[in-house]
């Protein structure tokens, strides 16, 4: 079973409907983000939380918002989605260490709003 | 401002040559963490080394290799003897002590043909 699980892996609605892509972990890690990857754009960062408590906005957080469930569990959600949120989102982990640990990443939610 | 160059959008290359994928980094920080990831044609996000800025030493890994020179602003990633399943987009990040937070180039796509 992956590490770090994505749900759904592809999506297709309708402008103005809301949305939720979920995202849970069994690493244990206490880190969690979400980025979205569009073509020739790399990845931006949406959301992150350090902890259960901790909610933090990154370069592209207008149109999101996120949940921190439990320390496994990290949700986006649109509340109205809009076309050009079309993309490719992923959620990764990370744990707190000595200096900056790398993130392991989801297999990526493909979500196409029509 | 932190930022990321990956000037080269694609490099095409046959089978057993070697390729450098350059990448270029601006932050105002004296600590910080440079990686690499690969994304397959699968999409899966896949962790390939993590630098810290204290540490200039070059890194092999089987036919991997990264060249870290600070006085460039460079942490360039050479493929030694390619192979097609070296085929994927490469993507540099670069993040400042405790923030986590990755900022990554915009990819450099990697094609090795037979």
């Amino acid at each position: 079973d992956a590490d770090v699980t994505q749900t759904p892996r592809n999506r297709i609605t309708k402008t103005g409907k809301r949305i939720m892509l979920e995202c849970s972990q069994t690493k244990g890690h206490d880190r969690m983000y979400w980025y979205r990857q569009d073509p020739g754009l790399g990845l931006r960062l949406i959301y992150y939380s350090f902890d259960v408590k901790d909610i933090n906005k990154g370069e592209i957080s207008d149109g999101y918002s996120v949940s921190r469930q439990a320390q496994a569990k990290f949700s986006l959600s649109l509340e109205s989605a809009i076309p050009n949120q079309t993309a490719l989102y992923f959620c990764a982990t990370s744990h707190r260490g000595r200096g900056n640990q790398p993130q392991h990443f989801g297999d990526g939610t493909r979500l196409s709003i029509l | 401002a932190q930022k990321v160059t990956q000037a080269q959008t694609e490099i095409s290359v046959v089978e057993k040559e070697d390729v450098t994928l350059d990448c270029v980094y601006e932050t105002r920080d004296t600590t910080y963490y440079l990686f690499w990831y690969k994304q397959p044609p699968s999409g899966e996000l896949v962790f390939l080394i993590r630098r810290n800025s204290f540490d200039e030493q070059n890194e092999i890994s089987g036919r991997y290799s990264w060249n870290f020179q600070k006085s460039t602003s460079s942490f360039n990633f050479t493929i030694t003897a390619s192979q097609v399943v070296d085929s994927a987009v490469y993507f540099c990040a670069l993040s400042e002590l405790d923030t986590d937070k990755l900022i990554f180039g915009t990819g450099t796509r990697l094609q090795v043909f037979p």
